[in-house]
């Protein structure tokens, strides 16, 4: 079975750094792509950006470019989505997806807290 | 970039059919055949319904139904069940080489 297994919940101070992660599993990870989206409390979903984790290309979205960094490490079947100084407004459930342009399965999300 | 356009809600009653729009532009839903649609339940991740405009992963039911005209993507349910009411996003490859997403419609099984 295909999975993605993303890390726990976390809740962080606004300026603080965190680096969370998408572990898959059942299939070849370096065969496909695997995006980031995000979804604000109540809000709808927002594409963050996507990888290539067979040698790293990335693409991300205007609105999150240099304020995330998406990375991968494909001995450990893992990508992972970080950032350096957390806002309060970066509060947001972030789902991973297997796929370039579309994705299939999904992770169960990570929820993000950024609160003083 | 703006998000795609989709009704914010929609309803129907069991066993009748409904169509969730989903308007871009001729840089993105009009261009590329590369429109997907998601249903996602309240605290659950999306589950992906439809690729490539109407392709149908194996495991969805053939209930559920895509299509493209112009600029408009259309999410086509038959036979509508209690289970079908939930929240379901489109999303379209752009021609600025980004994925971008509808703001999502709520279903409601009358």
């Amino acid at each position: 079975e295909v999975q993605l297994v993303q890390s726990g919940a976390e809740v962080k101070k606004p300026g603080e750094s965190l680096k969370i992660s998408c572990k898959g599993s059942g299939y070849s990870f370096t065969s496909d792509w695997i995006g980031w989206v995000r979804q604000m409390p109540g809000k709808g979903l927002e594409w963050v950006g996507i990888i290539n984790p067979g040698d790293s290309e990335t693409s991300y979205s205007p609105s999150f470019q240099g304020q995330v960094t998406i990375s991968a490490d494909k001995s450990i079947s893992t990508a992972y989505l970080q950032w350096n100084s957390l806002k309060a407004s970066d509060t947001a459930i972030y789902y991973c997806g297997r796929g370039k342009w579309w994705f299939d399965p999904w992770g169960q999300g990570t929820r993000v807290t950024v609160s003083s | 970039q703006s998000a795609l356009t989709q009704p914010a809600s929609v309803s129907g009653s069991p066993g009748q059919s409904i169509i969730i729009s989903c308007t871009g532009t001729s840089g993105d839903v009009g261009r590329f055949n590369l429109v997907a649609w998601y249903q996602q339940y309240p605290g659950k991740a999306p589950k992906l319904m439809i690729h490539e405009v109407s392709k149908r992963p194996s495991g969805v039911s053939n209930r559920f139904s895509g299509s493209k005209s112009g600029n408009t993507a259309s999410l086509t349910i038959s036979g509508l069940q209690a289970e079908d009411e939930a929240d379901y996003y489109c999303s379209s490859y752009t021609s600025s080489l980004t994925l971008l997403f509808g703001g999502g419609t709520k279903l409601t099984v009358l």
